[in-house]
């Protein structure tokens, strides 16, 4: 079965320290990563993309993909309390029954001041 | 407006009366997708077309759901006789299609469905 694993928190971090969120995923073949931010009441919202090993930084965000361990993560650097949301993780999966991508359940992060 | 738009915004009927909630996704996207998701909850997939194939409905919890696109554009998804526990907010999403590499799904507002 075609899975993304997100741990659900709520991941709690001081306002100014890096935020590390993880994703895991059940498919090799995997090619295409996403990460959405979701605040309270809103709809997601695409915030980063990666597509190969290694690291992308956007900002405050660095997104970090690891084919080989099969695992993406997502670091937000300066931490604010406007980046309190929950976080999905996304991943391509080629013969998944839900389209083109699979969503985990998302990881809540709050960001006290 | 060039985002996914779901109309309506809100709504608010009696248990056992049906419902339309309506998607129109961002111009050029081939791909189309109706979520659900509770309060709290994660997003549950529901069904998707793409082109002109038939649609993956392995998604839809009951027979009392269905949903068209049609034209390759609009689509409506359709409850009959609502449930309480039909209660959520349904998010449509559309993309590119780009057949081996997965492409980012974009969200409209969603349609907050209350039922009473």
């Amino acid at each position: 079965q075609k899975e993304v694993e997100q741990n659900s928190g709520p991941l709690s971090v001081p306002e100014g320290a890096i935020a590390s969120l993880n994703c895991t995923y059940s498919d090799r073949v995997s090619q295409s990563f996403f990460w959405y931010r979701q605040y309270s009441g809103k709809s997601p919202e695409l915030i980063m993309s990666i597509y190969s090993n290694g690291d992308k930084e956007d900002g405050r965000f660095t997104a970090q993909l690891n084919k080989a361990s099969q695992y993406v993560s997502l670091l937000i650097r300066d931490s604010q309390p406007s980046d309190s949301a929950t976080y999905l993780c996304a991943v391509n999966m080629i013969g998944g029954s839900q389209g083109n991508l699979i969503f985990g359940k998302g990881t809540k992060l709050s960001v006290k001041p | 407006g060039a985002g996914v738009s779901q109309s309506p915004s809100n709504k608010v009927t009696e248990k056992g009366k049906d419902v339309e909630l309506r998607c129109d996704p961002i111009s050029g996207h081939t791909a189309l997708y109706w979520y659900r998701q509770s309060l709290g909850q994660g997003l549950e997939f529901l069904i998707y077309f793409q082109g002109n194939s038939a649609p993956d409905k392995s998604g839809l919890p009951s027979d009392r759901f269905s949903a068209e696109r049609t034209g390759g554009s609009v689509s409506t998804l359709t409850i009959q006789r609502t449930q309480q526990e039909d209660s959520a907010v349904y998010l449509c999403a559309s993309s590119l299609w780009e057949g081996r590499e997965g492409q980012p799904q974009h969200f409209g507002d969603g349609t907050r469905l209350s039922i009473l």
